[in-house]
């Protein structure tokens, strides 16, 4: 699985667009990135996966740059709820194990 | 998505003894995952639990200190063996199933005295 690397934290404004950096140099042909997210402990929320296209759904937005080396969360009005630590992995599709780094520590401010 | 159902929520433990966590999935799960979270730390993962055979552990675990079981495609066992100040954490477990990707169970934070 390929290493990714975060920022340790970011503040973003309540209303505001959050966007998350995420580099996976490593990452192989065949893995996709995963963003999940964990709110106060509780068990980590999945947000969005993408392989190369640009993806989007009810939460978020994901840009995956051309090369595939980077990637970006976007959730577009952020509020207080999605205060979290945001998790970017780059992993096989078929049930393969998910290696979590640090993550990015999100802080939404009012 | 399946919902996994994590007991106990959270327990406090003397130390020297052992703590058997469950997680029970709504649906069929191809593959499930334990991991430990130490405070303020990132998702550590013990091992991948197979149904019908030996759990496959990261380095660093080893099944004498977490046997798992995984007797069928919807449940799981960790046990925390012998139990030290060392293991205070919060344990998950995750499934994952072709039509729903990976899903996680609401954790059991363990404190050992």
């Amino acid at each position: 699985d390929a290493k990714t690397t975060q920022p340790p934290s970011m503040d973003c404004a309540e209303g505001r667009a959050a966007n998350l950096p995420c580099n996976h140099s490593t990452i192989s042909g065949n893995e996709y990135v995963y963003w999940y997210r964990q709110i106060h402990s509780q068990g980590p929320q999945y947000i969005i996966h993408g392989l190369k296209n640009n993806e989007t759904n009810e939460m978020a937005s994901l840009i995956i740059t051309e090369d595939r080396k980077s990637s970006t969360l976007i959730l577009p009005h952020a509020t207080l709820r999605d205060t979290a630590v945001y998790y970017c992995i780059a992993t096989g599709i078929y049930g393969n194990k998910l290696v979590f780094g640090a993550g990015t520590i999100l802080r939404v401010k009012s | 998505s399946a919902v996994i159902s994590q007991k106990p929520s959270r327990d406090i433990c003397q130390r020297g003894t052992s703590l058997t966590i469950q997680c029970q999935v709504d649906s069929q799960v191809t593959m499930m995952f334990w991991y430990r979270q130490q405070p303020g730390q990132s998702l550590t993962l013990i091992a991948t639990a197979n149904q019908g055979s030996e759990a496959t552990y990261e380095s660093g675990f080893v099944i004498d200190k977490f046997p798992i079981s995984r007797p069928n495609l919807t449940f799981s066992t960790l046990t925390v063996s012998n139990m030290s100040p060392e293991d205070s954490s919060i344990y998950l477990c995750s499934g994952w199933a072709r039509n729903y990707g990976y899903t996680f169970g609401s954790g059991t934070r363990l404190t050992v005295v």
